[in-house]
């Protein structure tokens, strides 16, 4: 079945430094891939999307790269701050069913 | 504040009770998604409701019902409650039925069953 695979689980980082998070997904029709960003006890929040089309998509000190070969796409956090710190999870979707299908997250500290 | 709102925030059953959970999705959406999230599995889809009919299922269990009224606000309701049901349910609500429209998530219920 549908299956995304996040790595990795928890991640800490320096301020300052990047931090990349990494997902696997099974399913080749999916063609729409977002990253959610979720405070402890808030909801998940859209951070930044990609669709198949493209294969990378930069929003001041966010990106995501997709590599539809290899089914696998990334998020890559620059001049990481301790506001950054939450949990990332990905998402995959396509155009047979709508629904997201999720990674495990991702906890992210940056430490001051 | 996504615009999507749910009650109640928080609720505490019994085993074996049954209780409702109620979405309304931002002004002017016509999709609603269901989500579960627990520690041990995560996010996990549930049901999708475009326009009130179900659009697709996840792995939604039985005991699991929902529906989308008219005026397009949603109720989940879990009969015969367990104690692994307790997790974080959201909903999210989104203008169309694809994936070119964002998901707006609400703030969740958090369910505890003891």
């Amino acid at each position: 079945g549908e299956n995304v695979e996040q790595h990795p689980s928890t991640l800490s980082v320096q301020e300052g430094d990047s931090a990349v998070i990494k997902c696997t997904y099974s399913d080749s029709a999916s063609n729409y891939f977002p990253w959610y960003k979720q405070e402890l006890g808030k909801r998940p929040q859209l951070i930044i999307d990609i669709r198949s089309n493209v294969g990378e998509k930069k929003d001041q000190r966010i990106a995501v790269t997709l590599n539809k070969t290899a089914k696998h796409f990334s998020l890559h956090i620059t001049e990481t701050q301790p506001e950054d710190s939450a949990v990332y999870f990905c998402a995959a979707s396509g155009d047979s069913s709508y629904k997201l299908i999720f990674g495990s997250g991702t906890r992210l500290l940056v430490r001051p | 504040d996504s615009g999507v709102t749910q009650t109640p925030k928080h609720l505490i059953t019994a085993t074996g009770q049954r209780v409702t959970l109620r979405c309304s999705p931002r002004s002017g959406d016509l999709s609603v998604y269901w989500y579960q999230q627990s520690l041990d599995q995560g996010l996990q889809f549930l049901i999708h409701y475009y326009n009130g009919e179900e659009r697709a299922k996840g792995n939604i269990l039985e005991r699991f019902s929902a529906q989308q009224f008219p005026d397009l606000h949603s109720e989940l309701n879990l009969s015969s409650l367990e104690l692994g049901d307790s997790a974080l349910y959201f909903c999210a609500s989104s203008v169309g039925q694809g994936n070119l429209y964002e998901q707006y998530f609400g703030p969740g219920t958090r369910l505890t069953v003891t």
